[in-house]
């Protein structure tokens, strides 16, 4: 069964370094999702990508963070000088469609991020 | 602001039992998701739910939503330790983002 992927698995970084976590989508999906979760807390929505451009992003989202599409299967997200607060566990998602569609997100196994 | 309030947050039950966890949400949506997540795992889809009246089950676990009344419910049957987890609600309003409840951490216990 397709299933959404996510490299690393765990990153560990200084506070005020860049990152990139990486997710590949599953393949015939059109929408992709960044979300994060706080140890203990609930999940929390980032951004939402579609066509090249980001469709809606929360007020978490801001000139931090930014995502990106390089090619036909990955999907970014980049968080500049790392802060304390954003460790968390961040999880890409992605799904066929939305709105008027029934299409559900479909979660990969997370980045750990870890800002020390 | 919408809010998703689940509860109870922390549940532990005896196997065999029967229990219900509770989702209210605070604006107007057609769509609501349940979610289970083990510990230090991602997310997994359990139901979609795209209407009023919407009832939905899978083995043990039964989903039902009530937009009227902004509430969805998900009822656990004869409770086994392999549903111990956690369990997220999450609404759609019609955007692209899902807003998710603070979760129900489910222990069964032998």
């Amino acid at each position: 069964e397709p299933e959404v992927t996510q490299t690393p698995s765990h990153q560990v970084t200084q506070m005020g370094q860049e990152v990139i976590l990486r997710c590949v989508p599953i393949s015939n999906h059109l929408y992709f999702y960044w979300y994060r979760q706080i140890l203990g807390q609930k999940v929390e929505f980032l951004v939402s990508f579609y066509n090249n451009e980001i469709s809606e992003k929360s007020e978490i989202f801001d000139d931090q963070f930014s995502v990106e599409r390089p090619d036909g299967s990955n999907f970014t997200l980049k968080i500049r000088s790392t802060k304390l607060e954003d460790s968390a566990m961040y999880f890409c998602a992605s799904s066929e469609l939305i709105a008027e569609s029934t299409d559900t997100q479909y979660f990969g196994p997370g980045t750990r991020l870890t800002v020390l | 602001e919408l809010k998703v309030e689940q509860n109870p947050l922390f549940l532990s039950m005896q196997e065999g039992k029967n229990y219900t966890i509770y989702c209210n949400y605070s604006t107007t949506s057609d769509r609501l998701y349940w979610y289970r997540q083990d510990p230090g795992k991602s997310l997994e889809s359990l139901f979609v739910l795209l209407s009023n009246g919407a009832v939905k089950q899978e083995g043990r676990l039964m989903a039902s939503l009530d937009t009227k009344a902004r509430l969805s419910t998900l009822h656990i049957t004869a409770a086994v330790h392999d549903l111990s987890a956690t369990y997220f609600c999450a609404v759609d309003t019609g955007g692209s983002r899902l807003t998710f409840g603070e979760g129900t951490q489910l222990t069964v216990n032998p």
